[in-house]
């Protein structure tokens, strides 16, 4: 299947500093990538769609101010938590769709945020 | 409001035996059916698609969608201890974005 990338895959860093997360795909392009963000024993929950060209989707209650997501080529998108709090702290996955097959969603390994 | 809804579990079975899982959706045009497995402090893995009603088998997996009863189940044959994880049902009108459960949690012991 189709590979995506996520790096870091974990970080540490303190309040009210800024987090920069890099989602590639690395064998297809995608035209739409999308952020998810699950906490412990939650289930997946989308926060934005991303689309090559053009500003992103935010789901109701993410804080588009706080979530930046820049999506500049059909291989990157990136998520930056600005001014992060630990009520920040989770696991933030992305996926890329492969308009090729338009079959599915294909997952990055996902990236664990901790905020002290 | 689309809701998928999963039982929690965890739902344990003992190895060589036939793990069940369960979900029903309640949006009536839902089009895409999808399972994913995910490992504990991992990223879900598609497991099974099925589009249309009756059932689907590949290897140990069968994914089985009534669509009048809004129903869909994963049965996974033969479990091994590495089957152990949760098991995430999705549903969507496409692959495009499906609205996901919470997950089953299976527990699959020697």
């Amino acid at each position: 299947g189709a590979v995506v990338s996520q790096h870091p895959s974990r970080v540490i860093c303190k309040s009210g500093t800024s987090v920069k997360i890099e989602c590639r795909s690395l064998d297809f392009q995608a035209t739409t990538m999308f952020w998810y963000r699950q906490f412990p024993k939650q289930s997946l929950m989308l926060m934005a769609t991303s689309n090559e060209g053009s500003k992103a989707t935010y789901e109701q209650g993410v804080e588009k101010d706080k979530f930046l997501i820049n999506h500049a080529s059909l291989t990157l998108s990136t998520l930056t938590v600005t001014s992060a709090h630990p009520e920040d702290s989770s696991f933030y996955i992305c996926s890329a769709w492969d308009r090729v097959t338009q079959e599915t969603q294909y997952f990055g390994p996902g990236t664990r945020l901790l905020v002290l | 409001q689309k809701e998928v809804e999963q039982n929690s579990g965890p739902l344990s079975v003992p190895e060589g035996a036939i793990a069940s899982l369960n979900c029903t959706y309640s949006d009536r045009v839902s089009q895409s059916f999808f399972w994913y497995r995910q490992y504990s402090g991992k990223s879900p893995e598609l497991i099974m698609s099925i589009y249309s009603n009756g059932d689907k088998e590949d290897g140990r997996f069968t994914a089985q969608l009534n669509k009048a009863s809004q129903y869909v189940s994963l049965l996974i044959r033969d479990s091994q201890p590495s089957d152990s994880a949760t098991y995430l049902c999705a549903v969507g009108p496409g692959s495009y974005i499906p609205t996901f459960g919470r997950g089953t949690s299976l527990i699959v012991h020697p």
